[in-house]
């Protein structure tokens, strides 16, 4: 089976930064990742799918990058309310994995 | 406005069995893919099992195969994991979800937790 390795599993920003979390797949799989955020107490909610593609209603801070085995989630300008753990998913065939995750604070 | 609805969680005792179900509506619920996703207290989302619309083609974790059965009744826009032989591990709040492809989870429902333990 795939594996999906996030890195790293945790980090923190200030408000304004860039911040970026990394997906690694252990073999390609095409563009068919998925970016979870989940706010503490809260259901996940999707972001972005197809690698790149925005979930509607989603901020445009948010960006989704990548293709093969590398994929990347990016958040250009860190804000409070982004404080949550997101997790990648690869959903091209089962199983349908998620990454263990990778939890944002802020400073 | 999607809604699932789950429910059927409770406490029950190592090896024993559950069913929980997922009413949706506020969609065609036929024409899309439905998972269930296990958070067990403290960790990360796992993935347990999907289903096409059609329910012609399922799809299982590892750690849940030959235990848990995901069916579904199109007729009743209702979702539902068969769980038997249950562990102390399956201990996790389980979400319904949906999506318009296999695997992906657009919509979420509230969770229902489910315990395992004597």
């Amino acid at each position: 089976d795939i594996q999906m390795t996030q890195s790293p599993s945790s980090l923190s920003g200030s408000v304004g930064d860039r911040v970026t979390i990394t997906c690694r797949a252990s073999q390609g799989i095409s563009n068919y990742v998925a970016w979870y955020q989940q706010k503490p107490g809260k259901v996940p909610k999707l972001l972005i799918y197809a690698t790149s593609t925005l979930q509607s209603g989603v901020p445009s801070r948010f960006s989704g990058s990548g293709a093969g085995t590398d994929f990347t989630l990016t958040i250009t300008s860190l804000q409070p309310e982004d404080v949550a753990t997101y997790y990648c998913q690869k959903y091209n065939s089962g199983p349908h994995t998620f990454g263990q995750g990778t939890k944002l604070e802020i400073k | 406005e999607v809604q699932l609805v789950e429910s059927g969680g409770a406490l029950v005792q190592p090896g024993g069995s559950l069913r929980l179900s997922c009413a949706a509506s506020g969609f065609t619920f036929s024409t899309y893919a439905m998972a269930w996703v296990r958070q067990a207290p403290g960790k990360g989302l796992e993935w347990v099992s999907s289903i096409t619309g059609s329910g012609y083609s399922t799809y299982y974790a590892d750690s849940v195969m030959g235990r848990f059965t995901i069916s579904r009744d199109n007729s009743k826009s209702t979702l539902y994991l068969q769980m038997n032989s249950l562990r102390s591990e399956d201990t996790a709040v389980y979400f319904c979800s949906s999506g318009d492809f296999v695997g992906l989870s657009d919509s979420w429902g509230q969770g229902s937790l489910v315990t395992v333990s004597s």
